[in-house]
């Protein structure tokens, strides 16, 4: 089952920073969140995943809180590309993915 | 990263028969996962296919309905087995790659439609 939740939906201005938020509250010590976007049903799309530690890459922002209960994705200037679900996976110890309901982003011109 | 190709890309069949979906990589992997996403809906993981056993089936997915097949690294087959309209779903497989990487990558997906 998933282990986490999130907003169902949001709006972002384009080239405004688009700051998504995921719970995982019931996250063991070594499991990864993990983020993902999906396009018009294509597969999902690889964005960022981390630990304990804020990451960031050339695509997004990931902050994790101290308690590794909540973190937030951050697209630091939101194009129309960037209209997708955005979905927020802890990796269980196998390597299986569950995942959530995701997060139906909207990027407005 | 890794190039997944699945076949067929859709396909449109009559209840009662099956189909089976192909997934190939063109780099090694240590782990396939198979996936389906409802109309509307997000991914339900299927089962995990591993090379050479059985495949490890999801709670609510079974064998009989959900065949599949890693003959070798590179290569998995799941079959949808007398379907129904309930099986009209976009299927995905989805690889961990060799060498560490922490990424699972997604096929483009099937698009299977049950009439």
């Amino acid at each position: 089952d998933a282990k986490t939740t999130q907003p169902p939906s949001m709006d972002c201005a384009e080239g405004r920073a688009a700051n998504l938020p995921c719970n995982h509250s019931t996250i063991s010590g070594n499991e990864y969140v993990y983020w993902y976007r999906q396009i018009h049903s294509q597969g999902p799309q690889y964005i960022i995943h981390g630990l304990k530690n804020n990451e960031t890459n050339e695509m997004a922002s990931l902050i994790i809180t101290e308690d590794r209960k909540s973190s937030t994705l951050i697209l630091p200037h939101a194009t129309l590309r960037d209209t997708a679900v955005y979905y927020c996976i802890v990796r269980v110890a196998g390597n299986q993915f569950y995942f959530g309901t995701g997060t139906s982003l909207t990027v407005i011109p | 990263s890794a190039v997944i190709s699945q076949k067929p890309s859709r396909d449109i069949c009559q209840r009662g028969t099956s189909l089976t979906i192909q997934c190939q990589v063109d780099s090694q992997v240590t782990m396939m996962f198979w996936y389906r996403q409802q109309p509307g809906q997000s991914l339900t993981l299927i089962a995990t296919a591993n090379q050479g056993s059985e495949a490890t089936y999801e709670s609510g997915f079974v064998i009989d309905k959900f065949p599949i097949s890693r003959p070798n690294l590179t290569f998995s087959t799941l079959t949808v087995s007398n379907m129904s309209p309930e099986d009209s779903s976009i299927y995905l497989c989805s690889v961990l790659l060799a060498g560490g990487s922490n990424e699972q990558f997604f096929g483009p997906g099937t698009r299977l439609t049950v009439l």
